[in-house]
């Protein structure tokens, strides 16, 4: 079984400064790693996902990960961010070569002027 | 990109009566579609994998008779809550995946959610 940690429920951050969302997880076997953001109202969109090869991922909109084995993280950077990233964040696993996603508690980013 | 849409986006009912959401993928086929409850504040839980044309596939812990899933074409699917209860009020969200491989290669597409409140 996989677990996943979202170490901060919510981020507080000024326009155009840089943001860091944490993501631990847990599991016995390797894992696929992704990062979704859900807009208020919306549905969750698939922000960037790590499956194997080069552990620093990039996504849509500026967003990247970096995938870290030995601390079993995947934190989320980006480097200046806008009013529009507002949005909760949700990290989740799952075991390789099965579709079934395991979410974390999400982080709910506000960006302020 | 891929877009799946619920219906309704909220409603409101008494205790004791059934409830349908509709899940439906706008541009694509869906063999796959995933229902998920999510309560204010917390993860999103899966409740049950839903396969065209075969019977769902419930999480343990989840009542099957009491969320029934029906899976009837490769672009929807419907999950009916039964003799709904206040306990049952919570955000219900569908996902369909999209198969390029197999696996967690796939990408699964989000619903909008909704919003169930039961009075």
């Amino acid at each position: 079984a996989q677990s996943v940690t979202q170490l901060d429920s919510q981020v507080p951050v000024f326009e155009e400064a840089p943001v860091e969302l944490r993501c631990n997880y847990s599991s016995s076997v390797s894992v696929y790693l992704f990062w979704y953001v859900q807009y208020p109202n919306q549905g969750l969109q698939l922000l960037l996902k790590y499956l194997s090869g080069s552990t620093l991922v990039k996504g849509i909109n500026g967003f990247e990960a970096e995938f870290n084995k030995s601390q079993t993280s995947f934190h989320l950077r980006k480097p200046s961010v806008h009013i529009s990233d507002t949005a909760e964040y949700f990290c989740a696993v799952s075991p390789p070569n099965d579709y079934k996603l395991s979410f974390g508690a999400g982080t709910t980013v506000t960006v302020r002027a | 990109g891929a877009v799946v849409s619920q219906h309704p986006s909220w409603v409101i009912c008494k205790s004791g009566t059934s409830v349908k959401i509709e899940c439906r993928s706008l541009d694509f086929q869906a063999t796959t579609m995933f229902w998920y409850r999510q309560f204010p504040k917390q993860s999103l839980m899966l409740m049950a994998t839903s396969n065209e044309g075969s019977k769902a596939t419930y999480e343990q812990g989840v009542e099957k008779d009491k969320f029934l899933i029906n899976h009837a074409s490769l672009t929807l699917s419907t999950l009916t809550v039964t003799s709904a209860h206040p306990e049952d009020s919570s955000f219900y969200i569908c996902s369909a995946r999209v198969s390029i491989g197999g696996g967690a290669r796939d990408t699964q597409y989000f619903g909008p959610g909704t919003r169930l409140t039961v009075l």
